[in-house]
Parts: C-alpha cells; structure tokens; sequence
C-alpha cells in the first residue's frame, strides 16, 4: 500500500536561514509526487510537482525539491525563508489506477525574525 | 488556471440535522472529483472518488450512508453529511480532475469548515 512519510511534525527556523522539510514515500511504482503549503484555515496551494524527468523540481514562492529513487525521498528545500512561508507543508503521492492523492502528516514551520 | 470552487465556505448545523456541501469545477470539466476531510492540525484523509454518471468510491472506514456523494454532472459535485455529529465536525477539501489533462492532475477546492452543535 502506498504511504507518505513527513518525519518532522513542527519545524523552526530563523528568517533568512535555509530550509528542508522531508519527505519519503512508499509506493511500487514511480509515484507522481507533490508539495502543497496550506495557511490556517485556507485550502491547498500547489508549490510544485514531480511527474517524470528532470529529478530537481523548482517550485513557486523559490521552493525546489528533489526526487531520489533510492532513498523514495522527496525533499523540498528553499536557500533563505522569509516570514510569510510559514505554514503548513504537506507531501502527497499519486497513486492507484484512480490516481488517488495520499497525503503524509504535514510539517508546520515557524518562521522567527 | 483551473479553478475549483466550494460552497458554503463554513457552515455551522444542529446535530441531527444534514448539510450539503458543492464542489464545482468553474472553467474545466471535471469526470472525477474527490473529497478529503482534514481534522484541526491534521493531515487530509481522502474519503471518496467521486464519478460523474456513477457511484462514488469510498475509503476503508468511510460511511458511504452517512456521507453521501453525488456527482451528477461534469462541473458538479456534493457531499451531504447526514444526520450530522459533533465528531462530523471538520474541514472538507475536495478536488477535480481536468478530464482533458493528465489523470495525476488535482486542483483543489478552498475548503469547508463544518461545525455541528
């Protein structure tokens, strides 16, 4: 059964620091993969998304992730934080014959000037 | 860009009581359509395939009687919550399938947030 691990449930960083938020997946196939950022009580923004080719994804808002077979990872990463990227991150894969979207815990990152 | 779109945006009901939520694609046809509930500080848990023209498909553990799904047409899909708990209470996302794009392609609604007394 596909499975999406966020290992880090909270997340603090200090403002201009750079930042990764981790993710493993479990699937048999190649996944698709996907970041998605979501401000208190608002829906889901997409920041990017891995499909095929090119392993290092960029994103908006700066973000990049990068996609390794061999760990099933699917980190994404950004070289300075600003305050306003503070949310919740969530990672999902899509997977099944009805390409179904299963999303890891979350990570909720705190920004401090 | 595709745009989803759901309504109510919030909704507050009496226990016992039932309550739709729309979920509509507003400038693409969507065949598929899914709906996911998010508890406060907690991930997104998909409930349902939606079909247009079918029934929809449930997750292990959801009640296809208590959360009814219908998708009656390309741009439109509902969940009703019947006879509403206060643990019904949280926040409903669903997403829409672009039947012209890629099958892995999701765009998602805002969300609704029901609370029941």
């Amino acid at each position: 059964a596909q499975s999406v691990t966020q290992p880090d449930i909270h997340i603090t960083v200090s403002e201009g620091a750079s930042l990764e938020l981790r993710c493993n997946y479990s699937y048999g196939a190649t996944p698709y993969l996907f970041w998605y950022v979501q401000s208190p009580g608002q829906g889901l923004q997409l920041l990017l998304k891995y499909f095929s080719g090119d392993t290092l994804v960029q994103g908006i808002k700066g973000f990049e992730a990068e996609f390794k077979r061999s760990q099933s990872s699917f980190n994404l990463r950004k070289p300075s934080v600003h305050w306003s990227d503070a949310a919740e991150y969530f990672c999902a894969v899509g997977a099944g014959t009805g390409n179904q979207f299963y999303f890891g815990t979350g990570t909720s990152l705190t920004v401090i000037p | 860009g595709a745009v989803v779109s759901q309504h109510p945006s919030w909704v507050i009901c009496k226990s016992g009581t039932s309550v739709k939520i729309e979920c509509r694609s507003l400038d693409f046809q969507a065949t598929t359509m899914f709906w996911y509930r998010q508890f406060p500080k907690q991930s997104l848990m998909l409930m349902a395939t939606s079909n247009e023209g079918s029934k929809a498909t449930y997750e292990q553990g959801v009640e296809k009687d208590k959360f009814l799904i219908n998708h009656a047409s390309l741009t439109l899909s509902t969940l009703t919550v019947t006879s509403a708990h206060p643990e019904d209470s949280s926040f409903y996302i669903c997403s829409a399938r672009d039947h012209r794009g890629p099958s892995y392609e999701q765009y998602f609604g805002p969300g609704t947030r029901l609370t029941v007394t």
